[in-house]
């Protein structure tokens, strides 16, 4: 069955950056793209960007383009998320979603990570 | 950048009631709107895609229709385990997400 696990929970100081994984199982990891999506607390869902796995492509919110960066190891079957230069409105709970659809870039989700909050503050 | 508006924010409807969220995008989106449900603490679920699509396993009470730029979800007979945020998607390209409607049982 599909799983995606991703790290534990982190505490940052403004200003640092973060790093989130997310180890994918029960597909072929690079079949499908990764999407990671963010969620602030009490907020709805923000969209952040997906990476291709295959050939490690990348799309990113306009929002987070120069601060974002999403990486791969196909090697283990996992996607990182990094984003840089935090502030407290970072503070969320970081999700990697994985594509529907085969070789899609649409952002059409229907397997999620447990999700890793990541709490910025001085 | 498309722009997508849900309403109402949340709502409060007694066990049984029909149920209806809309959505509308900024621009024409064709038919490539889903619709995900959070409960509380938990992972957010696809529940419908290409506007009218069940995904698997997913209650029948639950349809969805529009294309465009309008859309709705609809609950035929609302059930306690409904209680949760649910949101649009418009996903031909990014993925954004509507603010989430809010639904708890009165």
């Amino acid at each position: 069955q599909v799983q995606l696990v991703q790290s534990g929970a982190e505490v940052k100081k403004p200003g640092a950056s973060v790093k989130v994984s997310c180890k994918a199982s029960g597909y072929t990891f690079t079949g499908y793209y990764m999407h990671w999506v963010r969620q602030a607390p009490g907020q709805g869902l923000e969209w952040m960007g997906w990476i291709n796995p295959n050939s490690g492509g990348t799309n990113y919110a306009q929002k987070f383009q120069g601060r974002v960066t999403m990486t791969r190891d196909t090697s283990i079957s996992t996607a990182y998320m990094e984003l840089s230069r935090l502030r407290s409105d970072d503070t969320a709970v970081y999700y990697c979603a994985r594509a529907r659809i085969e070789y899609s870039s649409s952002g059409l989700v229907d397997y999620w990570g447990q999700g890793t909050l990541v709490t910025v503050s001085s | 950048d498309i722009q997508m508006t849900q309403s109402p924010s949340s709502l409060s409807a007694s066990v049984g009631d029909r149920v209806t969220i809309t959505c509308r995008a900024s621009q024409g989106i064709s038919n490539y709107l889903a619709w995900y449900q959070q409960k509380p603490g938990k992972v957010p679920k696809l529940l419908i895609y290409a506007a009218s699509t069940l995904q698997s396993g997913v209650p029948s009470r639950f349809s969805g229709s529009g294309s465009g730029t309008d859309f709705t979800l609809t609950i035929s007979s609302l059930q306690p385990e409904d209680v949760a945020t649910y949101y649009c998607q418009k996903y031909n390209s990014a993925g954004t997400f509507g603010q989430g409607t809010k639904v708890e049982i009165k």
